[in-house]
């Protein structure tokens, strides 16, 4: 199975500022056929089930605010708050989708300081 | 409204069964492959099965291969996951999600979840 691994394990960030997650797999999730690196966000709020926030690793899901954005390739992925607000904390997840099982991160805590 | 609804979560004894269903409404439910996803208390996301568009390929979790399955009837828009020889590691929220294109197993829309307690 792939393994994903994020960090930090929980991130405090003052309103307005940026808010920055790494998420990296134990194996390359980019398909050359099409170059498209097969890795997904999502948020979980306080009980709430997970949103689907970037596929693709930098796609946006319609209706998720432009202040989130994707990035990285191959087994380096960012996911990048870029002003902080209230409403965005969450715990955070990365999962790949380039092979089964799909698998997901241990989830990143993001709080306000 | 594109939805999924689960239902059928409760408290069982060890080596017990449970079966938990999946409404879909919103749309067309026999083009879509949908997942199983599990949250043990305090813990992570665990992906748990996924069963293709038309039913045709079933993939579990080595934790649960052989004691869970997942099912779908289109004509009542219908997803299920018949548990059977459940452990206390199994115990918690089970979401079912659908996936947004086939064989793409990232999920778009999810559930509230269904909570499954596995205790004597």
């Amino acid at each position: 199975d792939i393994v994903m691994t994020q960090s930090p394990d929980s991130l405090a960030v003052s309103l307005g500022e940026r808010a920055t997650i790494t998420c990296k797999s134990s194996q390359s999730v980019l398909y050359n056929s099409n170059n498209k690196n097969y890795l997904a966000w999502y948020q979980q709020k306080p009980g709430q089930p997970p949103k689907l926030l970037i596929y693709w690793a930098s796609t946006r899901e319609s209706g998720v605010p432009d202040r989130f954005s994707g990035s990285g390739s191959g087994t380096d992925f960012t996911l990048t708050i870029s002003s902080l607000q209230a409403e965005d904390v969450a715990v955070y997840y990365c999962q790949q989708y380039y092979r089964t099982p799909p698998t997901f991160g241990q989830g990143t805590r993001l709080e306000i300081k | 409204q594109v939805q999924v609804v689960e239902s059928g979560g409760g408290v069982v004894q060890p080596g017990g069964s449970l079966r938990l269903s999946c409404a879909a409404s919103g749309f067309s439910f026999s083009n879509y492959g949908i997942h199983w996803v599990r949250q043990a208390p305090g813990r992570g996301l665990e992906w748990v099965a996924v069963i293709w568009f038309d039913g045709s390929n079933k993939y579990y979790a080595d934790s649960v291969k052989g004691r869970f399955t997942i099912s779908r009837d289109s004509s009542k828009n219908t997803l299920y996951l018949q548990m059977n020889s459940l452990r206390p590691e199994d115990t918690a929220v089970y979401y079912c999600a659908r996936e947004r294109n086939p064989e793409l197993y990232y999920m778009d829309v999810w559930g509230k979840g269904t909570t499954v307690t596995v205790s004597s």
